[in-house]
């Protein structure tokens, strides 16, 4: 069964700096691009970040670039999101999830999210 | 970017009725279209990719069709299970857009 477990959320300053993780079991890690997905508190989906197979493309929304990395280790099967000068506007709940046939795949499988708070 | 515009916001209906939610985007998109179902307090779900492939274990109720900039989700025989809100989200290119939902209840 696939599981994806993200954990590292939780309430941070403006300014600050929060790193995501993301546990993968139940299938071959090293094969799957996998990507971050937010979701502000009452609000849509929204695309975040996008990393290939093997770490070496990384995909990101503008509003993230140059704040946020996406990183994977391969050997634990962990996603991560390290998140950097956090503003007001990043408050979300963030989804680790999958993409099946291609990094620009489609999102078969979702963790549960991990909320992450940004107020002072 | 490309905009995803989904129409209704809000969709209420009857069980047993066909129901049909619409997602246009502002430029051609190649068929890159999945739909996701979302119930509250949970995360989303896939339910269709590349705009008319059922995901595994997804009702066949459920079905997608479309082409170009226009695309449909269409539910055969609405479910009060099939409460929920609704995204489309394109993958033609980057940077990849959901659509703002179809939030969709029961009459």
């Amino acid at each position: 069964e696939v599981q994806l477990v993200e954990s590292g959320g939780g309430l941070v300053q403006p300014g600050r700096s929060m790193k995501l993780s993301c546990a993968a079991s139940g299938f071959t890690f090293s094969n799957y691009g996998m990507a971050w997905v937010r979701q502000a508190p009452t609000k849509g989906l929204e695309w975040v970040a996008t990393i290939s197979y093997d770490g070496s493309s990384t995909y990101y929304r503008d509003s993230v670039k140059g704040r946020f990395t996406i990183s994977r280790d391969n050997a634990k099967s962990t996603l991560y999101l390290q998140m950097n000068s956090l503003r007001s506007e990043d408050t979300a709940t963030y989804y680790c999830t999958r993409a099946d046939s291609s990094y620009i795949g489609w999102f078969a499988y979702w963790g549960q999210g991990t909320l992450v708070t940004v107020s002072s | 970017d490309i905009q995803m515009t989904q129409s209704p916001s809000f969709l209420s209906a009857s069980v047993g009725e066909r129901v049909t939610l619409s997602c246009k985007a502002s430029q051609n998109i190649n068929k890159y279209l999945d739909w996701y179902q979302q119930k509250l307090g949970e995360a989303p779900k896939l339910l269709i990719y590349n705009t008319n492939n059922l995901h595994t274990g997804i009702p066949s109720r459920f079905s997608g069709s479309g082409s170009g900039t226009d695309y449909t989700l269409t539910i055969s025989s609405l479910q009060p299970e099939d409460v929920a809100t609704y995204f489309c989200l394109q993958r033609n290119s980057w940077p990849l857009t959901f659509g703002s939902g179809t939030k969709l209840e029961i009459k």
